[in-house]
């Protein structure tokens, strides 16, 4: 079956810890974004890319980083987590072409760092 | 910036009624427009979505109204069923951009 997979879906580390956020996906989708969402809040686009070898940052400044050397495989990494990074990261996919933008997202990480 | 706004965080209808969920936007670039929901524990996923050319969409129970001149679009569910409880999400965004601008979503509670 078609999806996209988030792991972990939970997650508690101290401060000053590497996390490493994986993202996969097996629709063979070319486009692939990191959303960022706290509660009550709207979705914000952190990260995305258009390929393989292709990373972007998104409109919310983060200190995390991406990188995408498969088509399914789209890992996001925080070197050194803080309290400020505590937050939900939601992983997407489309594919790529004009029209609607529809994301297919995975069931998110929640990140807790304390 | 908080280019699409959803003002209302939460709404409570009884099943079987109409629920109407507002959406504003300030952007007149965008092209698509589209709603999600969410459920607790799970990603949003795709519910409909309309062209800035069209002025409604319809899909089952599902219906969203575009009014351009007003930059307003609003979703419909009619009848609305226990199950249609969740966070809606409106998103719009321009042709063939990323950046897809979401809004902070409303809590549809559907009683019984």
């Amino acid at each position: 079956e078609a999806d996209i997979y988030q792991t972990p879906r939970y997650l508690v580390i101290g401060t000053g810890k590497k996390i490493t956020l994986e993202c996969s996906q097996t629709m063979g989708h070319d486009k692939m974004y990191w959303y960022q969402q706290d509660p009550g809040m709207e979705l914000h686009l952190i990260h995305y890319s258009y390929g393989v070898n292709s990373t972007e940052k998104g409109d919310l400044s983060s200190e995390s980083t991406v990188s995408r050397i498969r088509t399914e495989h789209f890992p996001l990494t925080l070197e050194s987590a803080r309290p400020s990074h505590t937050s939900q990261y939601l992983c997407a996919s489309s594919e790529l072409g004009s029209g609607a933008n529809v994301l297919t997202f995975g069931a998110g990480s929640r990140l807790t760092v304390l | 910036d908080q280019q699409v706004k959803q003002n209302s965080p939460s709404l409570s209808v009884q099943e079987g009624r109409i629920s109407i969920l507002n959406c504003d936007y300030t952007n007149s670039m965008f092209d698509y427009f589209l709603w999600y929901k969410k459920y607790p524990a799970e990603g949003p996923t795709f519910l409909i979505s309309i062209s800035s050319i069209k002025d409604k969409n319809e899909d089952g129970r599902f219906t969203v109204f575009l009014n351009k001149s007003a930059k307003h679009l609003s979703l419909h569910i009619v009848p609305s069923q226990p199950g249609d409880s969740a966070v809606y999400f409106c998103a719009a965004s321009e042709d063939n951009n990323n950046d897809m601008r979401f809004g902070a979503g409303t809590r549809l509670t559907v009683k019984p």
